[in-house]
């Protein structure tokens, strides 16, 4: 079955200092992989996505993300953590069954950011 | 401005009481899904419609109806045999096959 594992809860960082948020899949075949990030109260926004190609996919706001397949892994990283990037992030696989593309979400990890 | 619009922001609802919460999008697309958010999980799928006239159950659709006779609608109603309602609720659509963009949320809360 298909599944996502993102297994920190909770993460602390320095401003300024270095980020990589962890997301492991089960997914038979080569997967859609998404990660999103939220804001208290609000939506999902899309961060970056990988569906081919470049294993090194960058995103928006100086976020980037590298798939491993041999780890089955999709990590999130940041060389520099702003305080505004305090918030939610979610790692997703899009598994096609037909012709949907069904997301598989993990639980989450809540960023905090120290000045 | 194109996008995903969701109202309510906040919804309160009564023992017993069925509530709708809308959903609308002007990208297009055409597929729209609502998923449930519990403190602590990820997004759980309830319904999900790739073509107008068309929906199918997701993994917990018990206590909960759509309906799609447009294809920029996509209204959730929650019905009182969903006994545990209390949830932030998000709508997305896509292309089919390809990438979900989200609403901003209803938050809905019983009395």
């Amino acid at each position: 079955a298909q599944s996502v594992t993102q297994p920190d809860i909770h993460i602390t960082v320095s401003e300024g200092a270095s980020l990589e948020l962890r997301c492991n899949y089960s997914y038979g075949a080569t997967p859609y992989l998404f990660w999103y990030v939220q804001s208290p109260g609000q939506g999902l926004q899309l961060l970056l996505k990988y569906f081919s190609g470049d294993t090194l996919v960058q995103g928006i706001k100086g976020f980037e993300a590298e798939f491993k397949r041999s780890q089955s892994s999709f990590n999130l990283r940041k060389p520099s953590v702003h305080w505004s990037d305090a918030a939610e992030y979610f790692c997703a696989v899009g598994a096609a069954l037909y012709n949907f593309n069904k997301f598989y979400f993990g639980s989450g990890t809540k960023l905090n950011v120290k000045p | 401005d194109g996008g995903i619009t969701q109202s309510p922001k906040y919804l309160f609802r009564k023992e017993g009481q069925n509530v709708t919460l809308s959903c609308e999008q002007n990208l297009n697309h055409d597929a729209m899904y609502w998923y449930r958010q519990d403190p602590g999980q990820g997004l759980r799928l309830i319904y999900y419609s790739q073509i107008v006239n068309d929906f199918q159950k997701g993994d917990i659709a018990e206590g909960y109806s759509v309906s799609r006779e447009k294809k920029e609608s996509f209204p959730l109603t929650v019905t009182s045999a969903q006994k545990n309602p209390t949830a932030f609720y998000l709508c997305a659509s896509s292309f089919t096959e390809e990438t979900q963009y989200f609403g901003p949320g209803t938050r809905l809360l019983v009395l």
